[in-house]
């Protein structure tokens, strides 16, 4: 069974820093594009940053570019998010998702999301 | 960036009722278009991909068409347990897209 777990999500001052973690179990970890995709309170999904099953290749959403780094360890099956400079239009439910295919971008499985507030 | 926008923005219709949404492109995206259902409190869920692709364990009630610039998500018969929000997204050119969801009710 595919499972993705979140983590370190939490209340953050504006302009300090978080790192999320995605746990990944059930499929081959490094076989598989991953990404980011948060929604802010109230609003719709916005994708933030995908990373290919490799990592050779990253890309971001313009909003994010500069501040947040994506990474990722294969050999932990672990998929990372550092965010810094955070703002507070970074408030949002951050999901990690999978590709479902290679070559084609749409996410098959989700986590169940970290809540990330930056407030002060 | 590619810009994706859907309408309605909401809609309200009964049991049984074949419900339409539309999702159109800024421009050409061939069929990198996909589909997702989003209940309250939950995490998206993969209906349709590449336009018109079943996802495993997705009712057969749902299905989705079109190409280039223009696309729709049919649900044929209205459930109950449809009641959620209902975004595209597109994967042809980075950064990835989604347009800012229809809900449906009851």
């Amino acid at each position: 069974e595919v499972q993705l777990l979140e983590s370190g999500g939490g209340l953050v001052q504006p302009g300090g820093s978080l790192r999320l973690s995605c746990a990944a179990s059930g499929f081959t970890f490094s076989n598989y594009a991953m990404t980011w995709v948060r929604q802010g309170p109230l609003k719709g999904l916005e994708w933030v940053s995908a990373i290919s099953g490799p990592g050779g290749d990253i890309y971001y959403a313009d909003s994010v570019k500069g501040r947040f780094t994506l990474s990722r360890d294969n050999s932990k099956n672990t998929l990372y998010l550092q965010m810094n400079s955070l703002r507070a239009d970074d408030t949002g439910i951050y999901y990690c998702a999978k590709n479902r295919d290679v070559g084609v971008a749409a996410y098959d499985y989700w986590g169940q999301g970290t809540l990330v507030t930056v407030s002060s | 960036d590619i810009q994706m926008t859907q309408s309605p923005s909401s809609l309200s219709a009964s049991v049984g009722d074949r419900v339409t949404i539309t999702c159109r492109a800024s421009q050409s995206i061939s069929s990198y278009l996909h589909w997702y259902q989003q209940k309250p409190g939950k995490a998206p869920k993969l209906l349709i991909y590449t336009a018109s692709s079943l996802q495993t364990g997705v009712p057969s009630r749902f299905s989705g068409s079109g190409s280039g610039t223009d696309f729709t998500l049919t649900i044929s018969s209205l459930q109950p347990e449809d009641v959620a929000t209902y975004y595209c997204q597109q994967s042809y050119s980075a950064p990835l897209t989604f347009g800012p969801g229809t809900k449906v009710d009851i």
